[in-house]
């Protein structure tokens, strides 16, 4: 079946714990990217990547790492968690190098607690 | 910078009834593509409708269709024959060139049967 994974689906830590979010993409697809849903602002892109080695910031990159090494994973890193980064996160990807023009594929979503 | 606007936080609609979701966008580019999105209570977001700028012709899928006022910067989404399923929270989002793509707030969808 074609899909975006992502794990951990929930996660609760506390402020400074690093922790690394996980996503994974089956369809070959080039373009990858990451996505924080906070109520009454919609969807913010953190960073995303056209191609393996090539990732970009997004609107909020500040306290966020990203890397592909692979071109079906798109893993998120949080080096040091803080309580303003609690929020719904989703993964995202699309076939083409110009992801943003054609449908993207969501992942399931991970919502993230920092205490 | 681009924007984009959903001006209505809530909308409710009678079971079979139309009901029209509004969006405007700013955007300084003539080439780009508009898309609304659906995300159920499950939280997965669908694809509901897509719309390149450069095509005059209104984006249709069955009981959803847009209209776009390309002049004016307005995407709004029309959904006929409303059903239950169709409840959800809707965005409106703007790709341009910069490969990257911008959401609205978002508008609940309330179905009432």
């Amino acid at each position: 079946e074609a899909q975006v994974t992502q794990n951990p689906r929930y996660l609760i830590t506390v402020t400074g714990k690093k922790l690394t979010v996980t996503c994974s993409q089956n369809m070959n697809h080039e373009y990858m990217s990451w996505y924080r849903q906070d109520p009454g602002l919609g969807l913010r892109q953190i960073y995303y990547s056209m191609n393996v080695e090539v990732t970009d910031k997004g609107d909020v990159p500040e306290g966020y790492k990203v890397s592909r090494k692979e071109k079906r994973n798109f893993p998120l890193i949080l080096e040091s968690p803080s309580p303003n980064q609690t929020s719904l996160y989703f993964c995202a990807s699309s076939l083409s190098v110009s992801g943003s023009y054609n449908e993207q594929f969501f992942g399931p979503g991970t919502r993230l607690t920092v205490l | 910078a681009q924007t984009v606007t959903q001006s209505q936080p809530e909308m409710s609609v009678q079971e079979a009834e139309t009901v029209t979701l509004s969006c405007t966008y700013d955007t300084s580019e003539s080439d780009y593509y508009l898309f609304w999105y659906k995300q159920p209570p499950s939280r997965q977001m669908i694809l509901v409708i897509r719309q390149e700028a450069y095509k005059q012709q209104n984006a249709t899928e069955n009981r959803f269709s847009v209209n776009f006022q390309k002049a004016a910067k307005s995407f709004s989404l029309k959904i006929s024959d409303s059903q239950l399923g169709d409840a959800a929270m809707y965005f409106c989002a703007l790709a341009g060139s910069n490969y990257q793509l911008i959401w609205g707030a978002g508008t609940k969808l309330i179905i009432k049967p």
